[in-house]
């Protein structure tokens, strides 16, 4: 199975910061890659596809790169409504593996 | 618009049985595969199993390998997951989401194991 290693496993940071979440998959996945944002109590919302497309509707300030074994999700300017759980999933082979989330915290 | 409302959902003891369903409505569901994802309480998601299009094709997570029984009516547009021999472990939300690339995700349904 493929290991999803997603960094950090929490942070704070406040409006307007500029953050960067990465995942490191244990073999390549190629762009097989994506964001997802869950709020507490609410569904998983996908960010981004294809490991650098931005799901219709997300705020351009979502931004995924990377590719094969290093991927990353940055958010330009925090918005109070970003403080949320993130997590990165692979689904270049069964089983489908997700990270062990980053949890986002206001400063 | 695409719509994927699961239920089935309650309180069961160890060892007991639990049927849940999704249904799918505003897309093609014969022709899109299917997951079950679930979420135990405080933790991270986990992925339960797959199913393609046509039924050809299952996998299972190997925790609940054996257990689970993943199925769909296609004339229903409906996904199943039959859960059998169930353990505190299995308390979790349950979603389904569509596709290989997990697209769209329904409310999810609660599933508590405990006597």
């Amino acid at each position: 199975d493929i290991q999803m290693t997603q960094s950090p496993s929490a942070m704070s940071a406040s409006v307007g910061d500029r953050v960067t979440i990465t995942c490191r998959a244990s073999q390549g996945i190629s762009n097989y890659l994506a964001w997802f944002q869950q709020k507490p109590g609410k569904v998983p919302k996908r960010l981004i596809y294809a490991a650098s497309s931005l799901q219709s509707g997300v705020p351009s300030r979502f931004s995924g790169s990377g590719s094969g074994t290093e991927f990353t999700l940055t958010i330009s300017s925090l918005q109070p409504e970003d403080f949320a759980t993130y997590y990165c999933l692979q689904h270049n082979s069964y089983p489908p593996t997700f990270g062990q989330g980053t949890r986002l915290e206001i400063k | 618009e695409v719509q994927l409302v699961e239920s089935g959902g309650g309180l069961v003891q160890p060892g007991g049985s639990l049927r849940l369903s999704c249904a799918a409505s505003g897309f093609t569901f014969s022709s899109y595969s299917m997951n079950w994802v679930r979420q135990a309480p405080g933790k991270g998601l986990e992925w339960v199993s797959y199913i393609s299009s046509s039924s050809s094709t299952i996998y299972y997570a190997d925790s609940v390998k054996g257990r689970f029984t993943i199925s769909r009516d296609n004339a229903k547009n409906s996904l199943y997951l039959q859960m059998n021999s169930l353990r505190d472990e299995d308390t979790a939300v349950y979603y389904c989401a569509r596709d290989g690339v997990f697209d769209y995700w329904g409310q999810g349904t609660l599933v508590t194991v405990s006597s």
